[in-house]
Protein backbone atom coordinates (compact mmCIF):
# COMPACT_ATOMS: atom_id res chain seq x y z
CA UNK A 1 0.00 0.00 0.00
CA UNK A 2 0.76 3.45 -0.97
CA UNK A 3 1.61 5.75 1.89
CA UNK A 4 3.44 9.46 3.24
CA UNK A 5 4.58 9.90 6.40
CA UNK A 6 5.79 13.70 7.73
CA UNK A 7 7.38 13.17 11.07
CA UNK A 8 6.91 16.09 12.42
CA UNK A 9 4.15 18.24 13.05
CA UNK A 10 5.55 21.30 13.45
CA UNK A 11 9.04 23.07 12.33
CA UNK A 12 10.38 26.20 13.93
CA UNK A 13 12.94 28.01 12.31
CA UNK A 14 14.25 31.63 12.54
CA UNK A 15 14.02 33.86 9.42
CA UNK A 16 17.69 33.68 7.10
CA UNK A 17 18.02 30.11 8.67
CA UNK A 18 18.22 27.19 6.22
CA UNK A 19 14.62 25.19 6.71
CA UNK A 20 13.99 21.24 5.80
CA UNK A 21 10.93 19.78 6.34
CA UNK A 22 10.96 15.78 6.38
CA UNK A 23 8.92 13.28 4.07
CA UNK A 24 9.30 9.33 4.05
CA UNK A 25 7.46 7.36 1.82
CA UNK A 26 6.15 3.74 0.86
CA UNK A 27 4.83 2.81 -3.00
CA UNK A 28 5.14 0.01 -5.27
CA UNK A 29 7.47 0.92 -8.13
CA UNK A 30 8.76 4.05 -8.80
CA UNK A 31 7.32 7.31 -7.08
CA UNK A 32 5.89 9.87 -8.11
CA UNK A 33 6.52 12.89 -5.62
CA UNK A 34 5.20 16.03 -5.25
CA UNK A 35 5.14 18.82 -2.83
CA UNK A 36 2.07 21.28 -1.74
CA UNK A 37 1.69 24.35 0.33
CA UNK A 38 -1.62 25.37 2.07
CA UNK A 39 -1.73 28.97 3.67
CA UNK A 40 -4.60 29.65 5.82
CA UNK A 41 -8.51 29.45 4.72
CA UNK A 42 -6.11 28.49 1.22
CA UNK A 43 -6.36 25.85 -1.02
CA UNK A 44 -3.11 23.74 -1.66
CA UNK A 45 -0.69 25.35 -4.12
CA UNK A 46 2.17 22.69 -6.27
CA UNK A 47 5.89 23.97 -5.08
CA UNK A 48 7.55 20.79 -6.90
CA UNK A 49 7.55 17.91 -8.16
CA UNK A 50 9.93 14.72 -8.61
CA UNK A 51 9.04 11.91 -11.80
CA UNK A 52 12.62 10.70 -12.78
CA UNK A 53 16.16 12.54 -13.57
CA UNK A 54 18.02 14.51 -11.11
CA UNK A 55 17.55 13.90 -7.57
CA UNK A 56 17.90 17.32 -6.93
CA UNK A 57 14.45 19.62 -7.67
CA UNK A 58 14.08 22.90 -7.92
CA UNK A 59 10.20 24.73 -7.40
CA UNK A 60 8.56 27.91 -6.71
CA UNK A 61 9.29 30.19 -3.64
CA UNK A 62 13.18 29.40 -3.84
CA UNK A 63 12.07 25.53 -2.50
CA UNK A 64 13.61 22.54 -3.23
CA UNK A 65 13.88 18.66 -2.61
CA UNK A 66 15.53 16.21 -2.61
CA UNK A 67 14.99 12.41 -3.55
CA UNK A 68 16.61 9.86 -2.07
CA UNK A 69 15.89 6.59 -3.07
CA UNK A 70 17.85 4.65 -0.52
CA UNK A 71 16.48 6.29 2.11
CA UNK A 72 13.07 6.63 0.39
CA UNK A 73 12.76 10.09 1.57
CA UNK A 74 11.74 13.40 -0.35
CA UNK A 75 12.68 16.89 2.07
CA UNK A 76 12.00 19.86 1.09
CA UNK A 77 14.14 22.66 1.33
CA UNK A 78 15.18 26.18 1.34
CA UNK A 79 18.53 28.05 1.65
CA UNK A 80 16.79 30.75 3.50
CA UNK A 81 13.30 31.33 5.15
CA UNK A 82 11.39 33.74 5.33
CA UNK A 83 8.75 34.90 7.79
CA UNK A 84 6.00 34.48 4.43
CA UNK A 85 7.22 30.93 4.41
CA UNK A 86 4.96 29.98 7.69
CA UNK A 87 2.21 27.75 6.48
CA UNK A 88 1.16 24.19 6.35
CA UNK A 89 3.35 21.93 3.64
CA UNK A 90 2.20 18.76 2.79
CA UNK A 91 3.92 15.53 0.73
CA UNK A 92 1.96 13.52 -1.41
CA UNK A 93 2.87 10.37 -3.58
CA UNK A 94 1.46 8.43 -6.42
CA UNK A 95 2.80 5.34 -7.68
CA UNK A 96 3.97 4.78 -11.34
CA UNK A 97 2.41 1.29 -12.12
CA UNK A 98 -1.18 0.31 -12.65
CA UNK A 99 -3.11 3.38 -10.66
CA UNK A 100 -5.25 6.19 -11.54
CA UNK A 101 -3.60 9.17 -10.22
CA UNK A 102 -4.60 8.70 -6.65
CA UNK A 103 -2.59 11.21 -4.52
CA UNK A 104 -1.71 10.03 -1.36
CA UNK A 105 -0.87 13.06 0.76
CA UNK A 106 1.09 13.11 4.22
CA UNK A 107 -0.29 14.09 7.47
CA UNK A 108 1.35 17.95 6.33
CA UNK A 109 3.80 20.06 8.70
CA UNK A 110 3.16 23.24 10.35
CA UNK A 111 6.02 25.50 9.39
CA UNK A 112 6.72 28.75 11.30
CA UNK A 113 9.40 30.64 10.63
CA UNK A 114 9.71 33.66 13.43
CA UNK A 115 11.35 37.16 12.80
CA UNK B 1 -8.46 34.17 -13.98
CA UNK B 2 -9.21 31.19 -11.71
CA UNK B 3 -7.83 27.89 -13.04
CA UNK B 4 -9.86 25.77 -10.74
CA UNK B 5 -12.74 27.35 -9.37
CA UNK B 6 -15.60 25.96 -6.41
CA UNK B 7 -18.75 27.73 -5.44
CA UNK B 8 -19.72 28.02 -2.63
CA UNK B 9 -16.58 28.88 -0.40
CA UNK B 10 -18.67 28.48 2.76
CA UNK B 11 -21.63 26.41 3.16
CA UNK B 12 -23.81 26.22 6.70
CA UNK B 13 -26.49 24.20 6.96
CA UNK B 14 -28.79 21.84 9.08
CA UNK B 15 -28.14 18.36 9.53
CA UNK B 16 -30.45 16.16 6.77
CA UNK B 17 -30.26 18.66 4.71
CA UNK B 18 -29.12 17.72 0.28
CA UNK B 19 -26.37 20.45 -0.74
CA UNK B 20 -24.23 20.48 -3.77
CA UNK B 21 -20.74 22.13 -4.29
CA UNK B 22 -19.66 22.58 -7.87
CA UNK B 23 -15.98 22.79 -9.49
CA UNK B 24 -15.29 24.24 -12.74
CA UNK B 25 -11.69 24.16 -14.29
CA UNK B 26 -10.28 26.35 -17.08
CA UNK B 27 -7.49 24.05 -17.75
CA UNK B 28 -8.55 22.60 -20.09
CA UNK B 29 -7.46 19.33 -18.22
CA UNK B 30 -9.48 15.73 -18.67
CA UNK B 31 -9.52 14.34 -15.11
CA UNK B 32 -11.01 16.08 -12.06
CA UNK B 33 -11.06 14.99 -8.47
CA UNK B 34 -12.24 15.60 -5.25
CA UNK B 35 -10.95 15.40 -1.85
CA UNK B 36 -11.66 15.96 1.67
CA UNK B 37 -9.75 17.68 4.46
CA UNK B 38 -10.92 16.72 8.25
CA UNK B 39 -10.38 18.97 11.14
CA UNK B 40 -6.83 17.41 11.70
CA UNK B 41 -5.76 19.03 8.36
CA UNK B 42 -5.98 15.16 6.88
CA UNK B 43 -6.70 15.37 3.21
CA UNK B 44 -7.98 12.03 1.51
CA UNK B 45 -9.24 11.39 -2.17
CA UNK B 46 -12.85 10.78 -2.53
CA UNK B 47 -14.03 10.90 -5.99
CA UNK B 48 -11.82 10.85 -9.56
CA UNK B 49 -13.49 11.49 -13.13
CA UNK B 50 -11.35 11.00 -16.53
CA UNK B 51 -12.91 12.75 -19.23
CA UNK B 52 -16.75 12.36 -17.39
CA UNK B 53 -15.58 8.50 -16.37
CA UNK B 54 -15.43 8.11 -13.03
CA UNK B 55 -12.31 5.98 -12.30
CA UNK B 56 -11.45 6.80 -8.12
CA UNK B 57 -14.50 5.85 -6.26
CA UNK B 58 -13.12 5.68 -2.20
CA UNK B 59 -15.03 4.56 0.51
CA UNK B 60 -17.24 7.23 0.86
CA UNK B 61 -21.14 6.73 1.77
CA UNK B 62 -23.22 6.89 -0.79
CA UNK B 63 -24.81 9.58 0.38
CA UNK B 64 -22.22 11.57 -1.54
CA UNK B 65 -22.45 11.69 -5.92
CA UNK B 66 -20.03 13.40 -7.99
CA UNK B 67 -21.31 14.04 -10.84
CA UNK B 68 -19.79 15.43 -14.36
CA UNK B 69 -21.76 16.79 -16.81
CA UNK B 70 -18.48 17.87 -18.93
CA UNK B 71 -14.77 17.62 -18.53
CA UNK B 72 -14.53 21.33 -17.09
CA UNK B 73 -17.17 20.21 -14.62
CA UNK B 74 -17.39 17.89 -11.37
CA UNK B 75 -19.93 18.43 -8.81
CA UNK B 76 -20.51 17.03 -5.75
CA UNK B 77 -24.03 16.50 -4.44
CA UNK B 78 -23.92 15.16 -0.51
CA UNK B 79 -28.11 13.73 0.78
CA UNK B 80 -28.61 13.96 4.12
CA UNK B 81 -25.72 15.91 5.61
CA UNK B 82 -24.14 14.39 8.76
CA UNK B 83 -22.22 16.20 11.39
CA UNK B 84 -19.51 14.30 10.44
CA UNK B 85 -19.61 15.66 7.26
CA UNK B 86 -18.29 18.76 8.64
CA UNK B 87 -14.85 19.35 6.54
CA UNK B 88 -13.12 21.57 3.92
CA UNK B 89 -13.84 20.01 0.31
CA UNK B 90 -10.77 20.31 -2.76
CA UNK B 91 -11.59 20.10 -5.96
CA UNK B 92 -8.66 19.55 -8.36
CA UNK B 93 -7.75 19.06 -12.20
CA UNK B 94 -4.90 17.33 -13.82
CA UNK B 95 -3.90 16.33 -17.15
CA UNK B 96 -3.62 12.39 -17.75
CA UNK B 97 -1.90 11.60 -20.98
CA UNK B 98 -2.07 7.92 -22.05
CA UNK B 99 -2.28 7.05 -18.68
CA UNK B 100 0.43 8.83 -17.57
CA UNK B 101 -0.52 9.83 -13.91
CA UNK B 102 2.66 11.92 -13.37
CA UNK B 103 1.08 15.36 -14.43
CA UNK B 104 0.42 17.85 -11.44
CA UNK B 105 -2.70 18.03 -9.69
CA UNK B 106 -4.10 21.62 -9.25
CA UNK B 107 -6.53 22.62 -6.63
CA UNK B 108 -9.54 24.88 -5.87
CA UNK B 109 -9.83 26.98 -2.73
CA UNK B 110 -12.04 24.67 -1.31
CA UNK B 111 -15.24 24.78 0.15
CA UNK B 112 -15.67 25.29 3.84
CA UNK B 113 -18.86 23.63 4.98
CA UNK B 114 -20.50 23.19 8.15
CA UNK B 115 -23.05 20.83 9.29
CA UNK B 116 -24.84 21.70 12.70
Amino acid sequence: AQSVAQPEDQVNVAEGNPLTVKCTYSVSGNPYLFWYVQYPNRGLQFLLKYITGDNLVKGSYGFEAEFNKSQTSFHLKKPSALVSDSALYFCAVRGSSGNTGKLIFGQGTTLQVKP
Amino acid sequence: DTAVSQTPKYLVTQMGNDKSIKCEQNLGHDTMYWYKQDSKKFLKIMFSYNNKELIINETVPNRFSPKSPDKAHLNLHINSLELGDSAVYFCASSHTLRGDTSETQYFGPGTRLLVL
